[in-house]
This record gives C-alpha cells, sequence and structure tokens, in this order.
C-alpha cells in the first residue's frame, strides 16, 4: 500500500544518454513535485504540477522535463545525462488546498 | 528571498539525552513549517508541521517543535534521545506555490 512510489530506485548509465524515472501516487492528490537531492543531502525543489499549471524551478536545465500522463504519476525525463546529475531525485505529493507533502523513496542516479 | 536555516549540520547527543535540532525561518509573514526525517537509504517522512493555531506542536515518535515569532524559530526536541532517532533532520517552508525550501539538514547521531 505504497501511497507514494518511484521506480527504479537505483539507476546508473552512461553520460550522454536519456532516461526516466516514474513516480506514482495512490493517495489521490492534485499537485506532484520533483526534488533532487545532492551527495551533501541539500533537497532543492525541481518542479510542481498539478492539471493546471508547471511550475520549473529557474535553476534546472532544460535537459529536464516533467511528464504527466494522469492525475496519479508524474514522471522525469532528463536528455543528454552529465555527470553532475548524479543524485538522489524524490517525488512527492500533496493534496489541493493542503501543504504537507508526501516523499517517494527516492531513485538514486549514478551518472558515470 | 524565503529561507530556514538549521544551526548545526551535526549534532551528538547520548542515548536518554536531550535532542535540540534548531530551525529559523525567514518570512516575514506567518509561514507553515515542517520537519521531516530521513532514515538511511529511504524517503523523507513527516515528523510534524505548524499551520495555524497552538504554537506548541506534537509530532511522531515522541518528538515536538514549538513555534517563536519572535525569535522567527521553530526548534525541534525530545526529551530522551533513543538509538533509532539516529538520522537526517530537515526544516522546511513552503513558497506560495506549495514548494518546499529545505534547511541543510541536520545529522543526528545518538551515542549509546
Amino acid at each position: 500500500d505504497t501511497a507514494v512510489s518511484q521506480t527504479p530506485k537505483y539507476l546508473v548509465t552512461q553520460m550522454g544518454n536519456d532516461k526516466s524515472i516514474k513516480c506514482e501516487q495512490n493517495l489521490g492528490h492534485d499537485t506532484m513535485y520533483w526534488y533532487k537531492q545532492d551527495s551533501k543531502k541539500f533537497l532543492k525543489i525541481m518542479f510542481s504540477y498539478n492539471n493546471k499549471e508547471l511550475i520549473i524551478n529557474e535553476t534546472v536545465p532544460n535537459r529536464f522535463s516533467p511528464k504527466s500522463p494522469d492525475k496519479a504519476h508524474l514522471n522525469l525525463h532528463i536528455n543528454s545525462l552529465e555527470l553532475g546529475d548524479s543524485a538522489v531525485y524524490f517525488c512527492a505529493s500533496s493534496p489541493q488546498g493542503g501543504y504537507t507533502q508526501y516523499f517517494g523513496p527516492g531513485t538514486r542516479l549514478t551518472v558515470l | 528571498a524565503q529561507s530556514v536555516t538549521q544551526l548545526g549540520s551535526h549534532v551528538s547527543v547520548s542515548e536518554g539525552a536531550l535532542v535540540l535540532l534548531r530551525c529559523n525561518y525567514s518570512s516575514s509573514v506567518p509561514p507553515y513549517l515542517f520537519w521531516y526525517v530521513q532514515y538511511p537509504n529511504q524517503g523523507l517522512q513527516l515528523l510534524l508541521k505548524y499551520t495555524t493555531g497552538a504554537t506548541l506542536v506534537k509530532g511522531i515518535n515522541g518528538f515536538e517543535a514549538e513555534f517563536k515569532k519572535s525569535e522567527t524559530s521553530f526548534h525541534l526536541t525530545k526529551p530522551s534521545a533513543h538509538m533509532s532517532d539516529a538520522a537526517e533532520y530537515f526544516c522546511a517552508e513552503p513558497n506560495t506555490g506549495n514548494q518546499f525550501y529545505f534547511g541543510t539538514g541536520t545529522s543526528l547521531t545518538v551515542i549509546p
């Protein structure tokens, strides 16, 4: 009964490749998010998305793109992967009008 | 700019001792504030949150935090540390788009 799930848990790939991370939530929430956690544990928002609005943090390269096939899913596509993209990526969701966010277990991306 | 500051990237306490993790916010308007915990190789779990009302907030696992507007603080405490409390703790504040700004985290070590 995982509330927010991500696949894969680990992703190892070569520089220049394109990869996707999937996120699904079964909480019925309206808004989903992607965060990046670097090697120093610093967490930074990348995107937030609901059915009306995509908010992109200005520091996120356009190689990163969120794609939402439906309200329960927000996938993260990354093109032309770079070494600096290595990090743990967390998906989260929150209900309409609510501030509390519920996080997935994370995807550890390693770019070689 | 909106931000939260966590003083002390590493805190060590003896088992049974008081835990005090510090968080200060910078919002000029009454904020919503959150504490999350991250156990090794896991996602973030909500410990507690302050929205409105009572300034002393109780959370899970015996943790509590007090919102002090005069000090712009939201410090996290637990009267008696347990070995299982060893983890990374994050203070967070949402912006108007409900994107979280996280502090830099505090790693808590509990010494037997």
